[in-house]
């Protein structure tokens, strides 16, 4: 049981490339979510899903695609990378989405733009 | 809107003594908190998180956190810190009670010296 796996764990993109972050959990949870982790902010949502087939934007959305094709992945597309997307990324999944239920996380993606 | 303080960016103890990181949140209904923990290059793991009725929460490795509604707190202590509580911590409360939408605050620092 591998929980929530994402790739690349570091990557260096050129301003104006695009990438998509993986994420692929295997606990068939219907809940998962990506965050940006920067210094002296805490995480932010970036966009999350309820279920195959649905997203919505959280509170940092710009710049960032997501799709949700299947229950097991959430990938994270950059579009085209500007520097103020050097960040962590962390992505994580949940089985319900009320309560205080668990969210369990990915390692995280080291990601850097220059 | 809720949100989450958490006072001090770096909390520095020496082994052995209290630790107590704090946090504060705002919430015009009962909020659904969480204590989180990352360690140096890890994804956050999840210490405790408030259950409603209760003012005591035991977490992991020894961890513990009393919830003040008066006071609107949810501080994290342990009573005697190891060096490998050595970390960073993350007071959460899920937004409009969805687990899959947290806020975090900026996150705690701890260093806990020999």
């Amino acid at each position: 049981n591998a929980g929530v796996t994402q790739t690349p764990k570091f990557q260096v993109l050129k301003t104006g490339q695009s990438m998509t972050l993986q994420c692929a959990q295997d606990m068939n949870h219907e809940y998962m979510s990506w965050y940006r982790q920067d210094p002296g902010m805490g995480l932010r949502l970036i966009h999350y899903s309820v279920g195959a087939g649905i997203t919505d934007q959280g509170e940092v959305p710009n710049g960032y695609n997501v799709s949700r094709s299947t229950t097991e992945d959430f990938p994270l597309r950059l579009l085209s990378a500007a520097p103020s997307q050097t960040s962590v990324y962390f992505c994580a999944s949940s089985y319900s989405q009320t309560g205080n239920t668990e969210a369990f996380f990915g390692q995280g993606t080291r990601l850097t733009v220059v | 809107a809720q949100s989450v303080t958490q006072l001090g960016s770096h909390v520095s103890v020496s082994e052995g003594a209290l630790v107590l990181l704090r946090c504060n949140y705002s919430s015009s209904v009962p909020p659904y908190l969480f204590w989180y923990v990352q360690y140096p290059n890890q994804g956050l793991q999840l210490l405790l998180k408030y259950t409603t009725g209760a003012t005591l929460v035991k977490g992991i490795n020894g961890f513990e956190a009393e919830f003040k509604k008066s006071e609107t707190s949810f501080h994290l202590t342990k009573p005697s810190a190891h060096m490998s509580d050595a970390a960073e911590y993350f007071c959460a409360v899920s937004d409009s009670g969805a687990t899959n939408k947290l806020i975090f605050g900026t996150g705690t620092l701890l260093a806990v010296q020999p």
